[in-house]
């Protein structure tokens, strides 16, 4: 079984601040990792996604994250927010073969000018 | 053209009906799922389904009852419905199990029950 800890429920930041959201999983599969971004009253989008490969994982809107094996963790991190970028994080992982999404409980970017 | 759709976007109802949540995509993925989305956003599976074969039932009441009439339709059917069912419902296909890619997410549907 998997598990996942987004130990932030919200992060205050300033507008063009550098942000880091964390996120820490545990399981005793490999699996796969993402992001996923929810706007006010909307669905969920695809921020990012490690399936294989370079462990460092980047979106079209400059957010970045890494996965990192030993610390099983996949923190996202930005340089510089938006005040658009104010949203609620969820990170999630899913086992490769049926692939269910396990979510932490989100984080939630509050962005202020 | 809309790849993962959910009917209907709202939905409000009174305790102890009987609704249904239709989910379709046009994809042609072989894997669909159900995730509830509670109150406090916290998300979770309940059903998956592969080529209408259901591969994946979480701890969910009976009541919650789902349906692959075709690879390309999940749906859900909830009886005599209560207020902690009031959630906001998201759909999910996956071209096919085990492949190295991602889940697509419908809308949602947000439920109230009165």
């Amino acid at each position: 079984a998997q598990s996942v800890t987004q130990l932030d429920s919200q992060v205050p930041v300033f507008e063009e601040a550098p942000v880091e959201l964390r996120c820490n999983y545990s399981s005793s599969v490999s699996v796969y990792l993402f992001w996923y971004v929810q706007y006010p009253n909307q669905g969920l989008q695809l921020l990012l996604k490690y399936l294989s490969g370079s462990t460092l994982v980047k979106s079209i809107n400059g957010f970045e994250a890494e996965f990192n094996k030993s610390q099983t963790s996949f923190h996202l991190r930005k340089p510089s927010v938006h005040i658009s970028d104010t949203a609620e994080y969820f990170c999630a992982v899913s086992d490769k073969s049926f692939q269910k999404l396990v979510f932490g409980t989100g984080t939630r970017l509050l962005v202020s000018p | 053209d809309t790849a993962v759709s959910q009917t209907p976007k709202y939905l409000v109802t009174q305790m102890g009906n009987d609704k249904s949540i239709k989910c379709e995509q046009n994809l042609g993925h072989d894997t669909m799922y159900w995730y509830k989305q509670d109150s406090k956003k916290f998300l979770k599976i309940m059903f998956s389904y592969n080529n209408k074969e259901l591969i994946i039932n979480e701890t969910v009441p009976n009541r919650f009852s789902p349906k692959s009439p075709d690879k390309a339709h999940l749906n859900l059917h909830i009886n005599s419905l209560e207020l902690g069912d009031s959630a906001v419902y998201f759909c999910a296909s996956l071209p096919q199990r085990g492949a190295r890619e991602t889940q697509y997410f419908g809308p949602g549907t947000r439920l109230l029950v009165l």
